[in-house]
């Protein structure tokens, strides 16, 4: 059951360069979107979120957009540190629901 | 910064006992979660918990867990009787708002349990 899915597993990324970091959903009844971080022996840490009324929200080196009639948001980071290494997971949620699912995140490594 | 904290943070048990795992929650928050991710898996949802009750379960919270918020600052999660499959990291969080704000839930370090 892959409400949330994130087809690559790692991704490499040069320092000062763009990570694009990529997501795809199907249940249309989720509403808010959100990006965690995750260190080694650390839990998620909260990123940034969308709602699905919006196309595209932007915190400092982060931008999130998304594009509902592909079901599909991507995670921007620019330009890319070497603090940025860690897992990212893309997660949803749906009105009314408690719960936050969670793709299966995204490894990555930013290159010196 | 406020943070949510998880103890222990390493747990081996032997199969069919018994295992408390606690959290305390930011101080203002409302909300309780607990989450676990399998090696190798996703991270995916146990429980949620508001105003001394579950709020919302998922199908891997069966009758062998159990939540509780024993005083006004801890939250623990039981398992009565542990199986191989429970090993993995569990993770609790909490959240000041539900649907309709931000739903931004913060969460501790997790703890991780080997059941052998």
């Amino acid at each position: 059951d892959q409400q949330v899915k994130q087809n690559s597993p790692s991704l490499s990324v040069q320092e000062g360069r763009i990570s694009i970091l990529n997501c795809d959903y199907t249940n249309s009844m989720f509403d808010y979107f959100l990006w965690y971080k995750k260190y080694p022996a650390e839990g998620p840490t909260f990123l940034i979120s969308i709602s699905s009324i919006k196309d595209k929200n932007e915190d400092g080196r982060f931008t999130v957009f998304l594009n509902k009639s592909a079901k599909h948001l991507s995670l921007h980071i620019v330009p890319s540190q070497p603090g940025d290494s860690a897992v990212y997971f893309c997660a949803a949620s749906a009105l009314n629901d408690d719960k936050i699912i969670f793709g299966k995140g995204t490894r990555l490594h930013i290159l010196p | 910064e406020p943070e949510v904290t998880q103890t222990p943070s390493h747990q081996v048990t032997q199969m069919g006992q018994e295992v408390i795992l606690r959290c305390v929650p930011i101080s203002n928050h409302l909300y309780f979660y607990w989450y676990r991710q399998i090696l190798g898996q996703k991270v995916e949802f146990l429980v949620s918990f508001y105003n001394n009750e579950i709020s919302e379960k998922s199908e891997i919270f069966d009758d062998q867990f159990s939540v509780e918020r024993p005083d006004g600052s801890n939250f623990t999660l039981k398992i009565r009787s542990t199986k191989l499959e429970d090993s993995a990291m569990y993770f609790c969080a909490s959240s000041e708002l539900k649907r309709g704000g931000y739903n931004e839930q913060f969460f501790g370090p997790g703890t991780r349990l080997t059941v052998l």
